[in-house]
């Protein structure tokens, strides 16, 4: 059973620094790796997708990495803001063709 | 509107109560899902379909019941709920089931049972 790993559950960092979050996987045999962005109460908001065969994907500030032989993804933000504050979820759609979902990093930006 | 759409944002319900949540995407995909987050768990996913046809109820109490009457709409009744079943219900869509392709969040129906 895949099982998707979030570490640190909540995270602070002062306003400009840039900074990486984590998530670890049990099964690389994955079909892709997506990052959420979740604010409080709301949906989740698609970040960014790696397909199985990528390494990595960019989106502005946002870079997100990919290495299924450690079953690690990374998320780097760089120059954080104050409206990075939210939860940044990792989800992995494996062989069972279904998303499974960290419990997901508290990310709060100091101003 | 675009993308994935949700109603109602938020539902207060007695156990008694039948109530129904509604979703609907605007993006011309033929699989659509309902998900259940819990305060301080993982994102649970109830059901799965394609198509308007079933493909996946991940074990869920049958006092949830979905119904999919085209690709483009999906609903979730609800009746004698318990207190626990107090979440956040979350609607997503995406081309095809599974695989490689990318799934899209509405904003969610905040469930409160008392």
């Amino acid at each position: 059973k895949q099982e998707v790993t979030q570490i640190p559950a909540a995270l602070s960092v002062p306003e400009g620094e840039n900074l990486v979050l984590n998530c670890s996987f049990t099964d690389s045999a994955i079909y892709n790796l997506q990052w959420f962005r979740q604010d409080p109460g709301k949906g989740l908001t698609s970040l960014l997708l790696i397909q199985s065969s990528q390494r990595e994907q960019t989106s502005g500030r946002l870079n997100a990495s990919l290495d299924k032989s450690s079953g690690r993804s990374t998320l780097y933000i760089a120059a954080s803001q104050p409206g990075d504050s939210a939860t940044y979820l990792c989800a992995l759609t494996g062989g069972n063709e279904k998303l499974t979902f960290g419990t997901g990093t508290r990310l709060t930006i100091i101003p | 509107e675009t993308g994935v759409t949700q109603t109602p944002r938020h539902l207060v319900m007695g156990m008694t109560n039948k109530k129904s949540l509604k979703c609907e995407q605007h993006l011309g995909h033929n699989a659509m899902y309902w998900y259940k987050q819990s305060a301080k768990k993982p994102l649970e996913l109830m059901f799965v379909y394609n198509f308007k046809e079933q493909t996946e109820n991940n074990s869920v109490p049958s006092r949830f019941s979905p119904e999919c009457p085209n690709s483009s709409h999906l609903f979730l009744h609800l009746h004698t709920l318990q207190p626990e079943d107090s979440a956040l219900y979350l609607c997503a869509s995406s081309q095809r089931p599974g695989g490689p392709y990318e799934q899209f969040f509405g904003p969610g129906t905040r469930l409160t049972v008392l």
